[in-house]
């Protein structure tokens, strides 16, 4: 199985700031990567697919970008809505996996 | 509106047996692949089974191989997944969700609120 790192692991932020949240694959997945943010006690929301597409009805200052085993989510500026743990997911190869997820929370 | 509605968790002793189900609507269930997610207490996300729309093709998760089955039933828009041999590791909430595909990408875009299995003695 391909294996999913993220970092940092968890990060505190104020509102306004620009958050850069990385994932690395153990393999090439050219860009067959997902990001998903999850607040607590809620199931998760999808943000971004196939690396860079931003889904419907989610704000701009959300963004990705990367290719092969290295990808970038970022937070341009981070607003109080934001605050939660966001996943990346590889759909390149089964099984699917999530990295370990990035807690973002208040400074 | 768009939903999917998990139910079948519960209480269930290591060894035993549980069937989840998930109730789509608002959508066209016949058109979309359908997955299944779960997250231990205090965990992160772990992706458990796909199913193509027709039910033709299946995958999953090694740790579930051969214990859980994922099936579909179109005419009732509904997802179910077939839990046996449980185990302590299986306890989690379970969610179900939307696979769109794009191309050669997979969007889980659409997640039900997931329902808790708890396997203890």
């Amino acid at each position: 199985a391909i294996q999913m790192t993220q970092s940092p692991s968890s990060l505190s932020a104020s509102v306004g700031d620009r958050v850069i949240i990385i994932c690395r694959t153990s393999q090439d997945i050219r860009s067959d990567l997902g990001w998903f943010q999850q607040k607590p006690g809620k199931a998760p929301k999808v943000l971004i697919s196939a690396a860079t597409t931003l889904q419907s009805g989610v704000p701009s200052r959300f963004s990705g970008s990367g290719s092969g085993s290295e990808f970038t989510l970022t937070i341009s500026s981070l607003q109080p809505d934001d605050f939660a743990t966001y996943y990346c997911l590889q759909d390149y190869s089964y099984p699917f996996t999530f990295g370990p997820g990035t807690k973002v929370d208040i400074k | 509106e768009v939903q999917l509605v998990e139910s079948g968790g519960g209480l269930v002793q290591p060894g035993g047996s549980l069937r989840l189900s998930c109730a789509a609507s608002g959508f066209n269930f016949n058109n979309h692949w359908m997955t299944w997610v779960r997250q231990a207490p205090g965990k992160g996300l772990e992706w458990v089974a796909n199913i193509k729309e027709d039910g033709s093709a299946k995958y999953y998760v090694d740790s579930v191989k051969g214990r859980f089955t994922i099936s579909i039933e179109n005419a009732r828009n509904s997802l179910y997944l077939q839990m046996n041999s449980l185990r302590t590791e299986d306890t989690a909430v379970y969610y179900c969700a939307r696979d769109t595909r794009s191309g050669s990408h997979d969007v889980f875009d659409i997640w039900g609120q997931g329902t808790m299995v708890t396997v203890s003695s």
